[in-house]
């Protein structure tokens, strides 16, 4: 079993569209909670970084950590075509210790 | 400056050449990283410096060479590379003064060994 389990996708949805991504976890110990986007032949871009349970916000961008169902979430709303990437989550134990990736989903979003 | 910037960004070698990749950041962070990336693959770690210590190796082979001249620089040294090692190399930084807010990638240097 992977320690960070993500649906690879592809998920296409409509311009406008809210848009759910979700992974789960397998080790309680992991402590902080990443959400990277990465477009095609380029680095990844951190978009949100949350410590233990609760809710983060930024723009458009809501992000959800549930530590007693081991769930994580990241929220899109009106979703852009200039969104469409492959979106990663991440957990890692410590600060400054190995992140530990899910294998990324594939959106796309049709003008 | 909120930018980790690697160089060279493409990079072509045989398997007997020595050659270097190199990362810079100016966030003040106290830890870099490398990453290996493969196609439709999430990053691997490889290395981790923490104040400027090597504290993580993932049992990277040794023809991979890490060195951290100083907190803001970060390079990795490759030798008699095979084509399998052909891939995305990531540099992260995280760490900073006044604590975490996750690890920062740079664009990469996508590397051909043939």
């Amino acid at each position: 079993q992977k320690e960070v389990e993500q649906d690879p996708g592809p998920l296409s949805v409509p311009e406008g569209a809210i848009v759910s991504l979700n992974c789960t976890y397998s080790n309680s110990a992991f402590q902080y909670f990443m959400w990277y986007r990465q477009y095609s032949r380029k680095g990844p871009e951190l978009l949100m970084y949350t410590y233990s349970s609760g809710n983060k916000e930024d723009g458009r961008f809501t992000a959800q950590v549930d530590k007693s169902s081991k769930y994580i979430s990241l929220f899109i709303r009106d979703s852009q075509p200039s969104d469409s990437a492959t979106y990663l989550c991440a957990a890692e134990y410590s600060s400054a210790s190995k992140i530990i990736f899910g294998s990324g989903t594939r959106l796309s979003i049709r003008p | 400056d909120t930018e980790v910037t690697q160089t060279p960004k493409h990079l072509v070698m045989g398997m007997t050449n020595k050659k270097s990749l190199k990362c810079e950041q100016h966030m003040g962070h106290r830890a870099m990283y490398w990453y290996k990336q493969k196609a439709k693959k999430p990053p691997e770690l490889m290395f981790v410096y923490s104040y400027e210590k090597l504290s993580i190796n993932e049992s990277v082979p040794s023809r991979f060479s890490p060195e951290c001249p100083n907190s803001s620089l970060l390079n990795l040294h490759l030798h008699a590379l095979q084509p399998e090692d052909s891939a995305l190399y990531l540099c992260a930084s995280s760490l900073s003064r006044t604590g975490d807010s996750g690890a920062h990638f740079g664009p990469g240097t996508r590397l051909l060994v043939l």
